[in-house]
């Protein structure tokens, strides 16, 4: 089995609907991200946490929350979607090591496409 | 600022052929990490390489080698005798050490290698 899990892995929605991403992990890492990705660029960091009580808001945050359940589960939601967040988004675990950067494992990705 | 740039967009290559795919960063730093990672068609990220800025040393893993230099702030990516498996986006990524330890992509160089 995948050690980071994302669901659904695809999704069409139509604007204004409210969606929620789900992400779930077996590595036991204690920190999670939410990324987007849309063509041709590079991935852009929506939240990040560090562990349970510590959510942060990444480069793209308007337009998203997040929630972190438990140590292995973090969702991502789209209060009201609008299409510019059509994007491929990528649920990431790391664990929190001192001495040097972690190494972010990635899910498999969710294709959102909001009509 | 950290910056990553991968000035290749697109590489397309016949089976067999060596393939060196470039990545620049940009840092303030003294201690940081690069990363690259590979999307197949597929869609999902898989991580292939970590290297700290402390370890010039080059690596080599089956078909695949990193040269790292400091003096140029690149980290490049070889691939020798490319197969069709090999056609993917290639991600090149910098974390420093300090602060959040943000992972920072570059934009990607799509690889096409054809039978």
């Amino acid at each position: 089995d995948a050690d980071v899990t994302q669901t659904p892995r695809n999704r069409i929605t139509k604007t204004g609907k409210r969606i929620m991403l789900e992400c779930s992990q077996t590595k036991g890492h204690d920190r999670m991200y939410w990324y987007r990705q849309d063509p041709g660029l590079g991935l852009q960091l929506i939240y990040y946490s560090f562990d349970v009580k510590d959510i942060n808001k990444g480069e793209i945050s308007d337009g998203y929350s997040v929630s972190r359940q438990a140590q292995a589960k973090f969702s991502l939601s789209l209060e009201s979607a609008i299409p510019n967040q059509t994007a491929l988004y990528f649920c990431a675990t790391s664990e929190n090591r001192q001495g040097g950067a972690d190494t972010q494992y990635f899910g498999p990705g969710t294709r959102l496409t909001v009509l | 600022a950290q910056k990553v740039t991968q000035a290749q967009t697109e590489i397309s290559v016949v089976e067999k052929e060596d393939v060196t795919l470039d990545c620049v960063y940009e840092t303030r730093d003294t201690t940081y990490y690069l990363f690259w990672y590979k999307q197949p068609p597929s869609g999902e990220l898989v991580f292939l390489i970590r290297r700290n800025s402390f370890d010039e040393q080059n690596e080599i893993s089956g078909r695949y080698s990193w040269n790292f230099q400091k003096s140029t702030s690149s980290f490049n990516f070889t691939i020798t005798a490319s197969q069709v498996v090999d056609s993917a986006v290639y991600f090149c990524a910098l974390s420093e050490h300090t602060g959040f330890q943000k992972l920072v992509f570059g934009t990607g160089t799509r690889l096409l290698v054809s039978p």
